[in-house]
């Protein structure tokens, strides 16, 4: 069965920081799917990015880069230069192709807060 | 694009209460997802429909829990009798290919 494990609950740091979320998977399937989502206070669940089992390219957008590395089944997320709005709780998630199941398996969640 | 449409936003009843939660996906999706948020258990599926079909209800979590998708654009989650551990934000999500886009939620409170 499918799992995702974001073993970090809360971080905390000051603005401008460089943040690292992590997130570690586990499926049978060979071809998969991993997202990052976004969960600001105000409860809506934002999609930041997918990849998919067979592009490793690590990927940045503005501050956002995310580190995908099948040979430890990691995909990390590092926020450059952290700003308050930033502030949320970042969900990992995967979801599998071969097996049909597009549903999406969801972390724990890490609650990250930016101080000013 | 208006997005994913959820109604109510909140919803308190007291226990033993029917319950319908509402969701619009987004126009030409054919998937639609039910999940739910609690503290205890995080976000975890309850049942999705592709084409309208409902594919996986193994989420699902008992009898007093039903949804429906009459057609492409509505879905509803029915909760009859409602019980106080239901209470939760239920997001519905919809998708075209892998990215799913979800819904603002409602928040559900049973008495």
């Amino acid at each position: 069965a499918q799992k995702v494990t974001q073993a970090q609950t809360e971080i905390s740091v000051v603005e401008k920081e460089d943040v690292t979320l992590d997130c570690v998977y586990e499926t049978r399937d060979t071809t998969y799917y991993l997202f990052w989502y976004k969960q600001p206070p105000s409860g809506e669940l934002v999609f930041l990015i997918r990849r998919n089992s067979f592009d490793e390219q690590n990927e940045i957008s503005g501050r956002y880069s995310w580190n995908f590395q099948k040979s430890t089944s990691s995909f990390n997320f590092t926020i450059t230069a952290s700003q308050v709005v930033d502030s949320a709780v970042y969900f990992c998630a995967l979801s599998e192709a071969n097996t049909g199941r597009r549903a999406l398996t969801f972390g724990s969640g890490t609650r990250l807060q930016v101080q000013p | 694009d208006a997005g994913v449409i959820q109604s109510p936003r909140h919803e308190v009843t007291e226990m033993g209460q029917e319950v319908t939660l509402r969701c619009k996906p987004i126009s030409g999706h054919d998937y639609l997802f039910w999940y739910r948020q609690t503290m205890m258990r995080g976000l975890e599926l309850l049942i999705y429909f592709n084409n309208n079909v409902p594919i996986d209800d193994s989420g699902m979590p008992e009898d007093r829990f039903s949804a429906k998708m009459p057609n492409a654009s509505f879905s509803t989650l029915k909760i009859q009798p409602s019980e106080p551990r239901d209470s939760a934000v239920y997001f519905c999500a919809s998708s075209l290919r892998d990215e799913q886009f979800f819904g603002p939620g409602t928040r559900l409170t049973v008495l």
